[in-house]
């Protein structure tokens, strides 16, 4: 069974870059099925996609964060991450990472981690 | 991207059936059998209960059930039973190769 497990510091100030780092295990990152995303919530309020990558480094984005979100691929280490830039207090939300099937649904969820934009 | 559009919230009692409405546009919803939908218990990680449309991942319940229509998907909960009580989000794949979720549902079983 595939489990995903976020990892990253939980308080950034304003301004600074955001950066989480999510581990497969029980799977490899390049199974050809798979593409890895990064999902957040901010507390009480919905879910929102922030982008994918591919084992091969193909990466999309949603287009309202396109300019300030880095996803990468440690296919070595079975991790990808996550980084966010100039963030603000709007950031502040639990991250989720998942595996996505053939691009299409997200199959597999990490627990996900607060991470809160704070001075 | 603009979110999905879900009713903020549904309600029903148990062993009634509700349906939770996604709409989009042709280049989300409309445009493809890749909806999915998700039920997010408080505290939880999201877990998936439909795929592309209709289907069922193994070990959800036959009570589930999808459907779409245009730029309108469907799930339907049938028989409701308390633990049905959670926040539904759908998700489509959309024209640009992202992804984009609905705003999300709070279903209350009464």
């Amino acid at each position: 069974q595939v489990q995903l497990q976020e990892s990253g510091p939980g308080l950034v100030k304003p301004s600074q870059t955001l950066s989480l780092t999510c581990t497969v295990s029980g799977g490899s990152i390049s199974s050809g099925s798979y593409s890895w995303s990064w999902i957040r919530q901010p507390a009480g309020k919905g879910l929102e996609w922030l982008g994918r990558i591919y084992a091969s480094g193909n990466t999309y984005y949603n287009p309202s964060l396109n300019s300030r979100v880095t996803i990468s691929v440690d296919t070595s280490k079975n991790q990808f991450s996550l980084k966010l830039s100039s963030v603000t207090a709007a950031d502040t939300a639990v991250y989720y990472c998942a595996g996505v099937l053939y691009g299409r649904y997200f199959d597999y969820w990490g627990q996900g981690t607060l991470v809160t934009v704070s001075s | 991207q603009s979110a999905l559009t879900q009713p903020a919230s549904v309600s029903g009692s148990p062993g009634q059936s509700i349906t939770i409405s996604c709409t989009g546009t042709s280049s989300d919803v409309g445009g493809y059998n890749y909806v999915s939908w998700y039920q997010q218990l408080p505290g939880k990680a999201p877990q998936l209960m439909i795929y592309d449309v209709s289907n069922r991942p193994s070990g959800v319940s036959n009570r589930f059930s999808g459907s779409k229509s245009g730029n309108t998907a469907s799930l339907t909960i049938s028989g409701l039973q308390a633990e049905d009580e959670a926040d539904y989000y759908c998700s489509s794949y959309t024209s640009t190769s992202t992804q984009v979720f609905g705003g999300g549902t709070k279903l209350t079983v009464l």
